[in-house]
């Protein structure tokens, strides 16, 4: 499968706890976008990477989020201290960046903090 | 602020129908409008987009609608058909399909036998 991939598929953690998810764009796509979805609800844009440059963070990333994607390839997600309010589903996207080609998304990582 | 408001929210039809899914913009930077279907545990998978410069583009069974001076487009899918049955997302982006996309909250459509 040379979609894009996203580990772990499904995460229940305690109030509290610090959370990471992966991953990993369509080979040579050089775009990689972070969205969290909640129930009931569109995608809502998070962050997103050119290479390893970290171009744009929305307002609800908040400092207990960080995002990284070191050498330009996978990205990683993480949240510390989770929060009830945190549960939803996290879906990573990419795209090549170049004029007229679309954003490939994952099937996500469903996070339940309880 | 919601900058991109999809109506309606959920959306029944028989076999052969032809729904129809309606979204508005206030940002008259946007440039790229694509749909996206999503089936429950998926990510969203595109469908169709369409650029400011057309009124109308088909692809298949899908086919958009789009009214710049009302800053309104539509989704219609002709002879719906059980498996059509998803929640399908309008979108709308600043600079292409490049940048990131501001989606509608969805359309949960159940198509009947």
């Amino acid at each position: 499968d040379t979609g894009v991939s996203q580990d772990p598929r499904h995460k229940i953690t305690k109030r509290g706890q610090n959370v990471t998810f992966r991953c990993d764009p369509i080979s040579e796509h050089n775009r990689l976008y972070w969205y969290r979805q909640t129930l009931g609800q569109g995608p809502e844009f998070l962050t997103y990477f050119q290479n390893e440059a970290q171009l744009e963070k929305s307002r609800l990333l908040s400092d207990r989020f960080s995002a990284e994607r070191p050498k330009g390839s996978f990205s990683t997600l993480e949240i510390q201290r989770t929060e009830q309010g945190d549960s939803a589903m996290y879906l990573c996207a990419s795209s090549l960046g170049t004029v007229n080609t679309e954003a490939f998304f994952g099937q996500g990582t469903r996070l339940t903090v309880v | 602020q919601q900058q991109v408001k999809q109506s309606p929210q959920s959306l029944i039809v028989q076999k052969g129908g032809i729904p129809i899914i309606n979204c508005a913009y206030e940002n008259t930077a946007f440039d790229y409008f694509p749909w996206y279907q999503q089936f429950p545990g998926k990510g969203p998978a595109l469908l169709i987009a369409i650029r400011p410069d057309v009124s109308e583009k088909k692809e298949g069974r899908f086919t958009i609608s789009f009214n710049k001076s009302a800053k309104q487009f539509s989704l219609h899918i002709m002879d719906s058909q059980p498996g059509d049955s998803a929640t399908y997302f309008c979108a709308a982006s600043m600079g292409g399909s490049n940048y990131k996309l501001t989606f509608g909250k969805g359309t949960l459509l159940t198509v009947n036998p």
